[in-house]
């Protein structure tokens, strides 16, 4: 059973423009919700991280929406530059359940020129 | 600190033959986790551990897979007579573990990459 579902699992974007990434969960439990960005040949990194108490977190050019009651939060990446060509991982977790991530298929993200 | 470290990067193996990961995690970390991804999918979780307690193994982890963390320190993570389906980047994290800010931030190594032949 997936526990969050990601999408869409690829998107290209102008260079500028603004990158949306969208996830559902299911697990009610989960109360930590982190977005993990991983280049070819890396481990994912941590992106940024929301907690349900707020609906917007934002950090730079990367802002996370949560939507409690529909059990969904999205990632935007203004401003999209090519460097930021990688694939993002959205995640969730629950106090005691160990820091033990659920991760989201992936989306990887070219951004064009 | 030189973040999480994990050796071999890449290793090529035949069928049935056993290969051994290991992980260094960040000094402080208490809590040491292992997962496995396959192309084009998230990371999966396989086990954790607390210190050198095992606290949690995932369905995922069958009886020829088996990790240790005898000190509390490094970890192994052992795949005994290997599948091709077992062929994935197998990566190891760490996190402070605990109630803190910022103790359940998961910090990654960039994996062990098994193929099977």
């Amino acid at each position: 059973q997936q526990q969050v579902k990601q999408s869409p699992q690829s998107l290209i974007v102008q260079k500028g423009g603004i990158s949306i990434i969208n996830c559902a969960y299911e697990n009610t439990a989960f109360d930590y919700f982190p977005w993990y960005q991983q280049f070819p040949g890396k481990g994912p990194a941590l992106l940024i991280a929301i907690r349900p108490d707020v609906s917007e977190k934002k950090e730079g050019r990367f802002t996370i929406s949560f939507n409690k009651s529909a059990k969904q939060f999205s990632l935007h990446i203004m401003d999209s530059q090519p460097g930021d060509s990688a694939t993002y991982f959205c995640a969730a977790t629950f106090t005691g359940g160990g820091n033990k991530l659920t991760f989201g298929t992936g989306t990887q993200l070219k951004v064009e020129l | 600190d030189t973040g999480v470290s994990q050796d071999p990067r890449h290793k090529i193996t035949k069928r049935g033959q056993n290969v051994t990961f290991r992980c260094d995690p960040i000094s402080e970390h208490n809590r040491l986790y292992w997962y496995r991804q396959t192309l084009g999918q998230g990371p999966e979780f396989l086990t954790y551990f607390q210190n050198e307690a095992q606290l949690e193994k995932s369905r995922l982890l069958s009886d020829r897979f088996s990790a240790e963390r005898p000190k509390g320190s490094f970890s192994t993570l052992e795949i005994q007579r290997t599948e091709q389906g077992d062929s994935a980047m197998y990566l190891c994290a760490s996190s402070l573990g605990g109630t803190l800010s910022g103790a359940n931030v998961l910090t990654f190594g960039a994996g062990s990459r098994l193929t099977v032949l």
